[in-house]
C-alpha cells in the first residue's frame, strides 16, 4: 500500500499566486489533516476533515482552504500566497489513534 | 489550552551514551500520547502510543514512559542512525477528532 501520497513535493510560486496541494491516502481512514512545519516550530494543524463532504478550520487556517468530495482525497488549496506560507506541509491520515504522514510538500513564496 | 512542551530543543552525544528526551502537557483529559521519528526531508513516522500514567513501552533502544504531567523518551545506548528529530504530540482533549497537538521537537545528534 502507498499509505498517504503527496503532489508535489516541490514548489517555487510568486506573491499573489495560487495552487492546491494535492493528498490522497489509499488507508480508508474517515480522518484527514494538514498541518504546517515551520523550523522550531512543529506542527501546526491547518484544515482537518472527519469525513466526506465534512471539513472544518485548525490553529492556523488563514489563507488556506480545503474540500474533501471523497474519502481518499483531501487537496488543500492557497489563495493568493503570501511569503509568510513558505513552509513544508504535511498531509495525513487515521482512524482513532496515530496519524500516518505523507512525505511532506515543501513551499517556497518569493 | 492543550499545550506539549519539549525539551531539550536539541542533543548531542556519543555513540553509546544513554539519555532522555523530556515531554510536558497539559491538556484536559488524556486520550493518548504519541511519540514520532522525523528524518530530515521526510514525514513523522509513529513510535509510540501511551495512554495512562506508568504505561511504558519500547522499541529497539527505545522507551518510553508516561507520567500525570510528563513523558520521557529515553534512548540507551544510541547509534548514529538514531539520530533524527522526536515528536511528542497528544490528543486535543475538547473534541472527537482524532486531532493531534505536537510539541517543537527535540533533534537529536548521535556522533560516532
Amino acid at each position: 500500500n502507498a499509505g498517504v501520497t503527496q503532489t508535489p513535493k516541490f514548489r517555487i510560486l510568486k506573491i499573489g499566486q495560487s495552487m492546491t496541494l494535492q493528498c490522497t491516502q489509499d488507508m480508508n481512514h474517515n480522518y484527514m489533516y494538514w498541518y504546517r512545519q515551520d523550523p522550531g516550530m512543529g506542527l501546526k494543524l491547518i484544515y482537518y476533515s472527519v469525513g466526506a463532504g465534512i471539513t472544518d478550520k485548525g490553529e492556523v487556517p488563514n489563507g488556506y482552504n480545503v474540500s474533501r468530495s471523497t474519502t481518499e482525497d483531501f487537496p488543500l488549496r492557497l489563495e493568493l500566497a503570501a511569503p509568510s506560507q513558505t513552509s513544508v506541509y504535511f498531509c495525513a491520515s487515521s482512524t482513532v489513534g496515530e496519524l500516518f504522514f505523507g512525505e511532506g510538500s515543501r513551499l517556497t513564496v518569493l | 489550552e492543550d499545550q506539549v512542551t519539549q525539551s531539550p530543543e536539541a542533543l548531542r552525544l556519543q555513540e553509546g551514551e544513554s539519555s532522555s528526551l523530556n515531554c510536558s502537557y497539559t491538556v484536559s483529559g488524556l486520550r493518548g500520547l504519541f511519540w514520532y521519528r522525523q528524518d530530515p526531508g521526510k514525514g513523522p513516522e509513529f513510535l509510540f502510543t501511551l495512554y495512562s500514567a506508568g504505561e511504558e513501552k519500547e522499541k529497539e533502544r527505545l522507551k518510553a514512559t508516561l507520567t500525570k504531567k510528563e513523558s520521557f523518551l529515553h534512548i540507551t545506548a544510541p547509534k548514529p542512525e538514531d539520530s533524527a528529530t522526536y515528536l511528542c504530540a497528544v490528543h486535543d482533549g475538547s473534541s472527537n477528532t482524532g486531532k493531534l497537538i505536537f510539541g517543537q521537537g527535540t533533534t537529536l545528534q548521535v556522533k560516532p
